[in-house]
């Protein structure tokens, strides 16, 4: 069966700092993936997609970046963090077609102090 | 524009009740809308999915409907009981690719004993 991981679970980071934080899937090969942005209260936000590896789609212009150096892993990163990338991140993997699940990890919680 | 809404921030229902959450979009051709669970501090978690050519679907005590005419989705929990208290999320999509996958902002529900 597929699982989808991220780490780690919770960051406190202070602004300026750089951020790294990792997706990987297991079980599936080919997927798309996906990184979300959840805002307390809000809905959720598409950051970045990738339908294949050094696949990047940015969705919203910020001081986030996403790469997919493997099949199955998709990091999202940060030269110098503000204060509202303060939220909750979440990765996600679908696979092309009618399907149309999407499969989500647990998710990191980050505070940029 | 561009929008996805939910009919409430947050819905109260007592046990045994059903519960009733509205998706509603415009300026969308979607292929198919699915509905998905969240838990606090947890990724959602995929439950139905309707496709633009059907109008209801069923899973045990949930039911979705669509109306594509009044650009709405209708989600069901028959006989609530408090362990469905969660937040609802309602997600389109109008092709096969990441870009065009949309999230409402959610209904947060509590079924009360």
């Amino acid at each position: 069966s597929q699982t989808i991981h991220q780490w780690p679970a919770t960051l406190v980071q202070p602004v300026g700092s750089p951020l790294s934080l990792e997706c990987t899937v297991e079980g599936t090969s080919n997927p798309n993936l996906y990184w979300y942005r959840q805002a307390a209260g809000r809905g959720l936000q598409l950051l970045f997609y990738s339908v294949g590896i050094g696949q990047i789609s940015s969705e919203v212009p910020q001081n986030l970046s996403a790469s997919r150096p493997q099949d199955r892993q998709f990091i999202l990163s940060s030269k110098k963090l503000l204060l509202s990338d303060s939220g909750f991140y979440l990765c996600a993997w679908d696979h092309s077609g009618l399907s149309g699940t999407q499969y989500f990890g647990p998710g990191t919680r980050l505070l940029v102090l | 524009s561009q929008k996805i809404e939910q009919n409430s921030e947050a819905l109260n229902i007592q046990e045994g009740k059903t519960a009733t959450l509205t998706c509603n979009y415009t300026n969308y051709s979607p292929a198919y809308l699915q509905w998905y669970r969240q838990d606090p501090g947890r990724g959602p978690v995929f439950l139905l999915l309707i496709r633009e050519n059907e109008k209801e679907k069923r899973k045990e005590r949930l039911k979705v409907t669509f109306d594509t005419t009044l650009k709405q989705s209708l989600f069901h929990i028959t006989a609530s009981q408090p362990a469905d208290s969660a937040t609802y999320l309602c997600a389109l999509r109008e092709d096969n690719y990441g870009q065009n996958f949309v999230f409402g902002p959610g209904t947060r529900l509590s079924v009360l004993p």
